[in-house]
């Protein structure tokens, strides 16, 4: 049974500051990782994919990926009240079309 | 403007009815997915299709139905035979996968 893990949080970050958002997954076959942002009550709204080791940045999101140790993250600089929603990490097996969604983590940047 | 349609955006449903679910993408992607999403639960899939005429069963296919006539349109049935079909169902398209899947703006079911 593949298992993405999150944190559900909430994860409450001050306006400005870095929010540190992480995933563990199980499958060592995993190839593709995801970044999913959901607001309340909305479709969830892919931010960032990565599939190589290291850091992967667009705008005020990075994504860092470590296939040893099984683990993704998403840093969001300069943390803004428009990024409270909950983020959905997501994992893809290699020659799979199915990812597996993590159950999401809830945060909240407060003014 | 590409994307994934849905519709409807709220349905209601009496016990004992079925409903059809619609889901169309202009993305040319090839594959598709239901996924129902409940508070708490996450994200579980239901069915899946990667070519016309061709899906399979997800984690919890049971009391749903599908069809893939066309590479654009994926609908999903919610029979009778679904014992809680009350929740937040989401269609999505993908290329390959590799890229990631794009959602529609989902349908939330609520049965009365």
């Amino acid at each position: 049974q593949k298992e993405v893990e999150q944190n559900s949080g909430p994860l409450s970050v001050p306006e400005g500051a870095i929010a540190s958002l992480n995933c563990t997954y199980s499958d060592r076959g995993s190839q593709s990782f995801f970044w999913y942002r959901q607001y309340s009550g909305k479709s969830p709204e892919l931010i960032m994919f990565i599939y190589s080791n290291g850091d992967k940045e667009d705008g005020r999101f990075t994504a860092q990926l470590n296939k040893a140790s099984q683990y993704v993250s998403l840093l969001i600089r300069d943390s803004q009240p428009s990024d409270s929603a909950t983020y959905l990490c997501a994992v893809l097996e290699g020659g799979s079309y199915i990812p597996t969604f993590g159950r999401g983590t809830s945060l909240i940047v407060h003014p | 403007d590409g994307g994934i349609t849905q519709s409807p955006k709220y349905l209601f449903r009496k016990e004992g009815q079925n409903v059809t679910l619609s889901c169309e993408q202009n993305l040319n992607h090839d594959a598709m997915y239901w996924y129902r999403q409940d508070p708490g639960q996450g994200l579980r899939l239901i069915y899946y299709s990667q070519i016309v005429n061709d899906f399979q069963k997800g984690d919890i296919a049971e009391g749903y139905s599908v069809s893939r006539e066309k590479k654009e349109s994926f609908p999903l049935t919610v029979t009778s035979a679904q014992k809680n079909p009350t929740a937040f169902y989401l269609c999505a398209s993908s290329s390959d996968g590799k890229t990631g899947a794009f959602f529609g703006q989902g349908t939330r079911l609520t049965v009365v």
